[in-house]
């Protein structure tokens, strides 16, 4: 039972790139999430899938895109990285009462 | 456990001693509070939670009490162990959306 997973764990972009963060988790949760964080500031919520075939926006979704690939999969995509989106982004995941569990997260910087 | 701005507030604690964590929280429709703790490089890892319908709540060396009329949260770890260094925050959520707000954390450090 690994929990949330995701990869990759390191990433580089320069201004404009695109790429797609990863995250699995194996606890046959219904909600997934991704999140940003930021040195000195809560976890923002950028968006998250209360089961599969449905994903929402959250506080800050501009510059993403999301999908909820089945139950285990949700992915986070950056269509045209920009600096301001150098941040650590986090997957977690929920049972439908309960709490969050989070990945390991990936740290992102954009030049 | 308030932000203020970049730098996170520090609580010092020397090893062996009580620590005790403070979080307030503003949604008073909020009925689910969870604290985690979070160590440099790592993802947040669940600690403790309380339901609204609660005011105390005990784990292993870690209490969690809710007072709901000034919307405040603290987390109290006993005979705190350098293990223990880590930021702590704490996370709000009406069930009935499933989504949480976090505060912006506590850096806990432990001194010999």
């Amino acid at each position: 039972n690994a929990g949330v997973t995701q990869t990759p764990k390191f990433q580089v972009l320069k201004t404009g790139q695109s790429m797609t963060l990863q995250c699995a988790q194996d606890m046959n949760h219904n909600s997934m999430y991704w999140y940003r964080q930021d040195p000195g500031m809560g976890l923002r919520l950028i968006y998250y899938s209360a089961s599969e075939g449905t994903t929402d926006k959250g506080e800050v979704p501009n510059g993403y895109n999301v999908s909820r690939l089945n139950k285990r999969e949700f992915s986070l995509r950056l269509e045209s990285a920009a600096p301001s989106q150098t941040s650590v982004y986090f997957c977690a995941s929920r049972a439908t009462t309960d709490t969050q569990y989070f990945g390991p997260g990936t740290r992102l910087t954009v030049l | 456990g308030e932000s203020v701005g970049l730098h996170l507030p520090t609580l010092s604690v020397q090893e062996g001693d009580n620590s005790i964590i403070n979080c307030a929280y503003s949604n008073s429709a909020s009925d689910y509070f969870i604290w985690y703790k979070q160590e440099s490089g790592k993802g947040p890892q669940f600690i403790i939670d309380i339901r609204s319908n609660m005011d105390k709540r005990q784990g292993q060396r870690v209490t969690v009490l809710l007072n709901k009329t000034v919307k405040h949260l603290s987390l109290q770890i006993a005979a705190t162990q350098p293990g223990d260094s880590a930021v702590y925050f704490c996370a709000d959520s009406t069930d009935s959306w499933g989504k949480f707000q976090f505060g912006a954390g506590t850096q806990v450090v432990v001194t010999p």
